[in-house]
C-alpha cells in the first residue's frame, strides 16, 4: 500500500530535549516536505526537499532542522524544542514526473513540548 | 506573495443539504488551486484540483469546485452531505510546481442528522 508513515503519532517532551521526528514514504517521490498545522493558522511549510542532499527553508523554518539522505526518508530534528513548538506535523510527499502534482500526507504526528 | 483565505471558520449542515465553502486567493500568475479534506485524526486528502481548461472541476467523493478569475474564488460544493463529510476542508493555492503551498486557516464542517 502507498504510504507515507510518521513516527510517532504523539510525543510529550520538555524544553530543550532533543527530538527527531521521522517520516518516510514508499512511493518512491523525489519531493518531500514538512508542514506544522496551528488552529486557525491552517498547514504552513517548515522544510522541503526535492531530491536526495537537496532540501530548502518552507515559511517557517526557525528552530527546525532537516536532512535527506535516503530518497524515502525525510526525518524533522527539533534541536532544542520550545513551547512555541508544540504543534500539529505531518509530512507529505509527492512524484515530480508525470503532470501529478497530488501531494501525499501522514498521519500527523501530535508534539507537546512543556 | 500567495495567500488563501477562507471566510468561514466553521459550517453546520443537515445531512442532505447542499454544502458550499469558500475560498478567496491571491497569486501573481495563474494559479494553481487545490481542495484537500482532513477527516479526524487523519492526515489530508486530495479532493480535487484545478490547473487549467473547464472552470468546473470533479473531485472525489461528489464534490466539484469552480474557479471564478474575475473573483479570484475556488469555491468546494456538494449537491448533497453526508454525515461522513464532517471534516476539516483546506483550500490550497500554488505556483505550477506547487513546491510551496499556501494553505488556508481551513472551515470545520459539522453535519447534523
Amino acid at each position: 500500500e502507498a504510504q507515507v508513515t510518521q513516527n510517532p503519532r504523539y510525543l510529550i517532551t520538555v524544553t530543550g530535549k532533543k527530538l527527531t521526528v521521522t517520516c518516510s514514504q514508499n512511493m518512491n517521490h523525489e519531493y518531500m516536505s514538512w508542514y506544522r498545522q496551528d488552529p486557525g493558522l491552517g498547514l504552513r511549510q517548515i522544510y522541503y526537499s526535492m531530491n536526495v542532499e537537496v532540501t530548502d527553508k518552507g515559511d517557517v523554518p526557525e528552530g527546525y532542522k532537516v536532512s535527506r539522505k535516503e530518497k524515502r526518508n525525510f526525518p524533522l530534528i527539533l534541536e532544542s524544542p520550545s513551547p512555541n513548538q508544540t504543534s500539529l506535523y505531518f509530512c507529505a510527499s509527492r512524484g515530480l514526473a508525470g503532470g501529478s502534482y497530488e501531494q501525499y500526507f501522514g498521519p500527523g504526528t501530535r508534539l507537546t513540548v512543556t | 506573495a500567495q495567500s488563501v483565505t477562507q471566510p468561514d471558520i466553521h459550517i453546520t449542515v443537515s445531512e442532505g443539504a447542499s454544502l458550499e465553502l469558500r475560498c478567496n486567493y491571491s497569486y501573481g500568475a495563474t494559479p494553481y488551486l487545490f481542495w484537500y479534506v482532513q477527516s479526524p485524526g487523519q492526515g489530508l486528502q486530495l479532493l480535487l484540483k484545478y490547473f487549467s481548461g473547464d472552470t468546473l472541476v470533479q473531485g472525489i467523493k461528489g464534490f466539484e469546485a469552480e474557479f471564478k478569475r474575475s473573483q479570484s474564488s475556488f469555491n468546494l460544493r456538494k449537491p448533497s452531505v453526508h454525515w461522513s463529510d464532517a471534516a476539516e476542508y483546506f483550500c490550497a493555492v500554488g505556483p505550477s510546481n506547487d513546491y510551496k503551498l499556501s494553505f488556508g486557516a481551513g472551515t470545520t464542517v459539522t453535519v447534523r442528522a
